[in-house]
């Protein structure tokens, strides 16, 4: 099976830069991807690692290494709106990789 | 312009009735899914259909049953209502994704309904 591991909270002020960690076991790995829920809101998607290294989009970023079974989302220059949960997930390879097994979420918390 | 909507929005229901969820996308996807999202905010998916096919179907009880009458609606029907069901239940939607490590296809999530049973 699949288990994530995140840390349960992260705070930071505006303007700060934040790094929210995930690490993963799995038995087969098909890439990380990350999930931003705002409080009352769906989970929207935010970027997926197929490989090692990193990917930038706008202020945010992901990394992954494969090697340490540990990925990490990079927010850069924080704005009260990035306020939100945070979820990293895999994909299960038993089910066709159509399942995503959720980490246990992190909540960013940004104050002025 | 409403890609994955969900009805109701809030549900509150007495324990041991029976109630239903509608879930329908138009994004032209063909792989929807049901995930309960419990006060601990811990996301788990319950079911998903590939072109009105289950084809995930975890151990959830019995009293839980989905229906995809077509691949743009999923719908989610619980029996025997308990007070352990209160979470909020998300469907999504994606295209299916193949094996290959490069290939990804995200999942859109619609707005939830908040269950609670008293």
């Amino acid at each position: 099976g699949q288990s994530l591991e995140q840390p349960s909270e992260v705070t930071a002020v505006e303007g700060a830069i934040v790094q929210i960690n995930c690490t993963y076991q799995t038995s087969g790995f098909y890439g990380l991807s990350w999930y931003q829920q705002h409080d009352g809101g769906a989970p929207t998607f935010l970027s997926y690692n197929a490989l090692d290294g990193l990917e930038e989009t706008g202020r945010f970023s992901s990394f992954l290494s494969r090697s340490d079974s540990y990925g990490y989302l990079l927010l850069q220059e924080l704005q009260m709106k990035d306020s939100a949960s945070y979820f990293c997930a895999v994909r299960d390879s038993n089910t066709g990789f159509q399942k995503l097994v959720f980490g246990t979420g992190t909540r960013l918390l940004v104050s002025p | 312009d409403t890609a994955v909507s969900q009805t109701p929005k809030y549900l509150v229901t007495q324990m041991g009735n029976d109630k239903s969820i509608k879930c329908e996308q138009n994004l032209g996807h063909d792989t929807m899914y049901w995930y309960k999202q419990d006060s601990k905010k811990f996301l788990k998916i319950m079911f998903s259909y590939n072109n009105k096919e289950l084809i995930i179907n975890e151990t959830v009880p019995n009293r839980f049953s989905p229906k995809s009458p077509d691949k743009a609606h999923l719908n989610l029907h619980i029996n025997s209502l308990e007070l352990g069901d209160s979470a909020v239940y998300f469907c999504a939607s994606s295209r299916r994704t193949s094996g290959g490590l490069r290939a990804y296809n995200e999942q859109f999530f619609g707005p939830g309904t908040r269950l609670t049973v008293l």
